[in-house]
């Protein structure tokens, strides 16, 4: 059964560095999705991407964030300077036509 | 704009006991429903969805939920339940809108087994 995969499982930073978070979602989907939990809170929704753009975002989502899907298959997040609140798991999700979105394994991030 | 409550943080069942897990959301038209499942370290499985039609739905490991539109609610049950079910069980709405809309969850349930 296909799934989303996630890389790195775990990437640790130092505060004002950027990170580039990827996932290789399903292949027949055309919605990519980031999420994120900050240890022990819900997920929280960042943004989704269809046809090649940006097609949804929340408050969070802010100038520090940023996606890319670079070559027809990964789908990246990239937070160009991290800070402390940073510090989360980040969840890449994504769905076809049905409406239903899919998660992968999610990578933590540790901002020191 | 739309929420999810699920007003129990922590429940502890028996292994072979029934199980339901509440779930009330706050939508102005039908929404999209979700249950997912976190075992830990892990990421989230799609247990079941309800997007129209039979109120009653059926979802993977024995699981099944009812929407209620007059209650707004979605509570997720299981007959009896195993020591593997042990894990945080979230509830989702979705706009029913369109597929690029984000997921709101609720806080989780966190679901303990006693043997």
């Amino acid at each position: 059964e296909p799934e989303v995969t996630q890389t790195p499982s775990h990437q640790v930073t130092q505060m004002g560095q950027e990170v580039i978070l990827r996932c290789v979602p399903i292949s027949n989907h055309l919605y990519f999705y980031w999420y994120r939990q900050i240890l022990g809170q819900k997920v929280e929704f960042l943004v989704s991407f269809y046809n090649n753009e940006i097609s949804e975002k929340s408050e969070i989502f802010d100038d520090q964030f940023s996606v890319e899907r670079p070559d027809g298959s990964n789908f990246t997040l990239k937070i160009r300077s991290t800070k402390l609140e940073d510090s989360a798991m980040y969840f890449c999700a994504s769905g076809g036509l049905s409406y239903t979105q899919y998660f992968g394994p999610g990578t933590r991030l540790t901002v020191l | 704009a739309q929420s999810v409550t699920q007003p129990d943080i922590h429940i502890t069942v028996s292994e072979g006991a029934s199980l339901e897990l509440r779930c009330n959301y706050s939508y102005g038209a039908t929404p999209y429903l979700f249950w997912y499942v976190q075992s830990p370290g892990q990421g989230l499985q799609l247990l079941l969805k309800y997007f129209s039609g039979d109120t009653l739905v059926q979802g993977i490991k024995g699981f099944e939920a009812e929407f209620k539109r007059s209650q707004s609610s979605f509570n997720l049950r299981k007959p009896s339940v195993h020591w593997s079910d042990a894990a945080e069980y979230f509830c989702a709405v979705g706009d029913s809108g369109g597929g690029a809309d984000g997921l709101t969850f609720g806080k989780g349930t966190h679901l303990i087994i006693q043997p």
